[in-house]
C-alpha cells in the first residue's frame, strides 16, 4: 500500500504546454512538500502545504502552482512549460515539519 | 557557498569498511535529516535528529549543535549499500529542508 504516490511517473511534453503532476499521501499527514530535483541531482523546495495552507512559496515562478484540494493531495501545476523546468520532480509528506519526511517516487519531467 | 556542505562527494568502498560521510552546516537548525536515495530514483529517510546520536541496524549518526556537524557512519559495508547519501536541515523558524549536493557511495564486493 503505497504511502506517497505520484502521477505520472514520467511526463514527456513540448515547450509551453501546460501539465499537472498529482500527489496523494494516505498517512493522515498535515504537511505536504514539492521539491525539484535538477541534473546534478540537488533538491530544492518549491513548495509546502499545512492542511491545506501554503505555508513555504520559495522564489518559483508564478508558471508553478501548487493546489491541495485536501490535505491528502497536493498537486503541481505548470504553465508554458520551458526547457529549464525539466528536472525530477518529489513529492513529500511529514505530520509536522520538522518529522521525518516521506517521499514520493518523482516525477521525470523532460521539455522538449 | 552551500548552507549544508558534505564530504565526500564521491565515495569508493570495498565490502566489510566503515564508512563516514561529514556534514557541516551554516544555518540555525530545528533537525537535521539523512537521506538515501537509490540508484533508481527513490528517497528513503534514514535518520531525523536534533541531539546526540542515533543507531539503526549497520547505520549510525550523529549530530554535534555547538559545532554544526553530523555524521553518517555505515559499519560492515555492503554493495546494496550503494547508493546517494544526501544531508538536509530543517531551517530554524521556517522548517524548510536545506539540502546538501550529496555523497555518492559505491561498495564493490
Amino acid at each position: 500500500d503505497t504511502a506517497v504516490s505520484q502521477t505520472p511517473k514520467y511526463l514527456v511534453t513540448q515547450m509551453g504546454n501546460d501539465k499537472s503532476i498529482k500527489c496523494e499521501q494516505n498517512l493522515g499527514h498535515d504537511t505536504m512538500y514539492w521539491y525539484k530535483q535538477d541534473s546534478k541531482k540537488f533538491l530544492k523546495i518549491m513548495f509546502s502545504y499545512n492542511n491545506k495552507e501554503l505555508i513555504i512559496n520559495e522564489t518559483v515562478p508564478n508558471r508553478f502552482s501548487p493546489k491541495s484540494p485536501d490535505k491528502a493531495h497536493l498537486n503541481l501545476h505548470i504553465n508554458s512549460l520551458e526547457l529549464g523546468d525539466s528536472a525530477v520532480y518529489f513529492c513529500a509528506s511529514s505530520l509536522l515539519p520538522p518529522d521525518t519526511q516521506y517521499f514520493g517516487p518523482g516525477t521525470r519531467l523532460t521539455v522538449l | 557557498k552551500n548552507e549544508v556542505e558534505q564530504s565526500p562527494q564521491n565515495l569508493t568502498a570495498q565490502e566489510g569498511e566503515f564508512i563516514t560521510i561529514n556534514c557541516s552546516y551554516s544555518v540555525g537548525i530545528s533537525a537535521l535529516h539523512w537521506l538515501q536515495q537509490h540508484p533508481g530514483g527513490g528517497i528513503v529517510s534514514l535518520f531525523m535528529l536534533s541531539s546526540g546520536k542515533k543507531k539503526h541496524g549497520r547505520l549510525i549518526a550523529t549530530i554535534n549543535i555547538q559545532e554544526k556537524h553530523s555524521s553518517l557512519h555505515i559499519t560492515a559495508s555492503h554493495p546494496r549499500d550503494s547508493a546517494v547519501y544526501i544531508c538536509a536541515v530543517g531551517e530554524w523558524g521556517t522548517d524548510k529542508l536545506i539540502f546538501g549536493t550529496g555523497t555518492r557511495l559505491q561498495v564493490f564486493p
